[in-house]
């Protein structure tokens, strides 16, 4: 059964420094998705991308972050300087579109 | 602004018995509504989904209702089974955007005792 892909499972970084997520959807799926979850919070919506371009993102998805799809099958999060409240695991989701979303097993960001 | 809650942190239950998760919402606008089980060190997992037309929809021994007129809705594990033991996430979604975005609620912890 096809599944959605996420590296690394574990990324450690310092405060100031950038990282980049990534995420491979399932093949014939349009819409993407990430969402982060803080520890012992719930999962929330940063941003969603259809067509090449975002379609959507919520408040904590500001200036240092941004997405991107380089290829067919990659689609990226970036953060530009991280925050030590940046960390989190996030997730990558999508959808050929409907409303269940497919989750990738997460990428767990500790900024120390 | 917790628009999809769940106030209970955790729930356990006896292998065999029912389970039953609940969540409310606030936002009148969410016409559909998910459930999400998530193990550790996974991403959560699809389990039901009901839309807004409906009271009731069944899968196996998983159902949600859902109650419009009090922004409810739960979710019923019958019979439960030790294997269900996670964390079950309540989500909603608004068909009037046309992103399919989630917005979930805090979590319920479910133990299944054998």
């Amino acid at each position: 059964e096809p599944e959605v892909t996420q590296t690394p499972s574990h990324q450690v970084t310092q405060m100031g420094q950038e990282v980049i997520l990534r995420c491979v959807p399932i093949s014939n799926h349009l819409y993407f998705y990430w969402y982060r979850q803080i520890l012992g919070q719930k999962v929330e919506f940063l941003v969603s991308f259809y067509n090449n371009e975002i379609s959507e993102k919520s408040e904590i998805f500001d200036d240092q972050f941004s997405v991107e799809r380089p290829d067919g099958s990659n689609f990226t999060l970036k953060i530009r300087s991280t925050k030590l409240e940046d960390s989190a695991m996030y997730f990558c989701a999508s959808t050929p579109p409907r409303y269940e979303q497919y989750f990738g097993p997460g990428t767990r960001l500790t900024v120390t | 602004d917790q628009q999809v809650k769940q106030n209970s942190p955790s729930l356990s239950v006896q292998e065999g018995r029912i389970s039953i998760l609940n969540c409310d919402y606030t936002n009148s606008m969410f016409d559909y509504f998910l459930w999400y089980k998530k193990y550790p060190a996974e991403g959560p997992t699809f389990l039901i989904s009901i839309s807004s037309i409906k009271d009731k929809n069944e899968d196996g021994r998983f159902t949600v209702f859902l109650n419009k007129s009090a922004k409810h809705l739960s979710l019923h594990i019958v019979p439960s089974q030790p294997g269900d033991s996670a964390v079950y996430f309540c989500a909603a979604s608004n068909s009037g955007g046309s992103n399919y975005k989630l917005t979930f609620g805090k979590g319920t912890l479910l133990t299944v005792n054998p």
